[in-house]
């Protein structure tokens, strides 16, 4: 049971602008900085946004992250047919000692 | 460039423990903390702990307290992950990965399938 929340899944069509949702407690958002990955069939997860709204390099400027207290979103904009695939949000739970991850999105395009 | 390579697939009986290795490479192999994450079929990812290469300080989840131990071996740059009393929950992808920032793990291994089964 994952206590950062997701849901289950969005969709859009291409070119179109989508968000994902993350919903957390004041022990991992609200006091933790907040990752997002985005993870392909049989491929390991890839870090897509961290530190809630800093971009890896080469991670395309379409990804953006934001957060507000306990929680945070991933918005992708000019949604492509390759963006299709599960995310989830991670960050550092202070109650827990431990690293957690969302429950998951998958995104579908249409 | 930064590389993490875990040691290959291994099928398990119920009961029995298993060790993962990930060698790193492509960087200063004791200057980032290494995270174990391991995902089930169909599942998310779930955090297993971090070990500080340098020192090897560790912090499990507790979930895992007990049962998983993770080692560092800075002659070869390489960190282990030794889970023990298996059972078939315990089936799943497991990976290595080094932050990228803070408690931000940004580079993973290939991943490594360990299927528990009698």
């Amino acid at each position: 049971q994952s206590v950062l929340t997701q849901p289950p899944s969005a969709s859009g069509t291409p070119g179109q602008r989508v968000t994902i949702s993350c919903s957390g407690s004041s022990s991992n958002i609200g006091s933790n900085t907040l990752n997002w990955y985005q993870q392909l069939p049989g491929t390991a997860p890839k870090l897509l946004i961290y530190s809630n709204n800093q971009r890896p390099s080469g991670v395309p400027d379409r990804f953006s992250g934001s957060k507000s207290g306990t929680s945070a979103s991933l918005a992708i904009s000019g949604l492509q047919s390759e963006d299709e695939a599960d995310y989830f949000c991670a960050a550092w739970d202070d109650s827990l000692y431990g690293y957690v991850f969302g429950t998951g999105t998958k995104v579908t395009v249409l | 460039q930064v590389q993490l390579v875990q040691s290959g697939a291994e099928v398990k009986k119920p009961g029995a423990s298993m060790k993962i290795s990930c060698k790193a490479s492509g960087y200063t192999f004791t200057t980032y903390y290494l995270h174990w994450v391991r995902q089930a079929p169909g599942q998310g990812p779930e955090w297993m702990g971090i070990i500080n290469p340098s020192g090897g300080s560790t912090n499990y989840a507790q979930k895992f307290q007990g049962r998983v131990s993770m080692t560092s071996d800075t002659s070869t740059s390489t960190v282990n992950m030794e889970l023990s009393s298996l059972t078939s929950e315990d089936t799943a992808v497991y990976y290595c990965a080094r932050d990228l920032a803070y408690l931000a793990p940004g580079y993973w291994g290939q991943g490594t399938l360990v299927t528990v089964s009698s």
